[in-house]
């Protein structure tokens, strides 16, 4: 399989910082990430979908300026929780799609646990 | 968009089979059945997927119905590693060349035990 990295893997802040999320595909370039956020006992919701070059794709009820997205390159997606509070404590999770669409696969990383204090 | 089925629950003898149901009955033709696993406070992993053929990899086989609108995940042989969550999703496809999301549900939490 594919190989998607995340950074940091755990990181704790103080209110009102930002921290920043790097997602690398690691072996395969990818034109499309996505950004999930999960909490505890509860399914990956979908965040936004990161595109190479353009702008990203928010799904309802998620803040653009509060969670920036920045897909520089082929192999890098950044999110940025700007702000952070402790309502924004959660796994957030990466993945990146390796493929031609029709017989693509999504591979995620091993996710960003995040502790706002 | 196809939803899925899953019991939220299930249990299985270590080294026996695990047999993991999913019922998708509103699935449409060009959609593919992708299974994922996701072991506590880690990513979710890529099992397999198919479209109408069963399928088979070194991790598991995926039976899909002729209908397709179910679908079995099978672990062969099943060990205290596979312990998971395990979710059965239908590949939503989008309009805007932004490539396919997946819908996470409930998935299946499947206990192996000794």
């Amino acid at each position: 399989g594919a190989v998607v990295s995340q950074h940091p893997s755990r990181v704790i802040c103080k209110s009102g910082t930002s921290v920043k999320i790097e997602c690398r595909s690691l072996d395969f370039q990818a034109t499309t990430m996505f950004w999930y956020r999960q909490f505890p006992k509860q399914s990956l919701m979908l965040m936004a979908t990161s595109n190479e070059g353009s702008k990203a794709t928010y799904e309802q009820g998620v803040e653009k300026d509060k969670f920036l997205i920045n897909h520089a390159s082929l192999t890098l997606s950044t999110l940025t929780v700007t702000s952070a509070h402790p309502e924004d404590s959660s796994f957030y999770i990466c993945s990146a799609i390796k493929g031609n669409r029709g017989v693509e696969t999504q591979y995620f990383g091993p996710g960003t646990r995040l502790l706002v204090l | 968009d196809a939803k899925t089925t899953q019991p939220p629950s299930m249990d299985c003898a270590e080294g026996r089979a695990a047999n993991l149901p999913c019922n998708h009955s509103t699935i449409s033709g060009n959609e593919y059945v992708y299974w994922y696993r996701q072991i506590h406070s880690q990513g979710p992993q890529y099992i397999i997927h198919g479209l109408k053929n069963n399928e088979t990899n070194e991790m598991a086989s995926l039976i899909i119905t002729e209908d397709r609108k179910s679908s079995t995940l099978i672990l062969p042989h099943a060990t205290l590693r596979d312990t998971a969550v395990y979710y059965c999703i239908v590949r939503v496809v989008r309009n805007n060349n932004a490539g396919n999301m997946l819908t996470f549900g409930g998935g299946t939490r499947l206990m192996v035990k000794p």
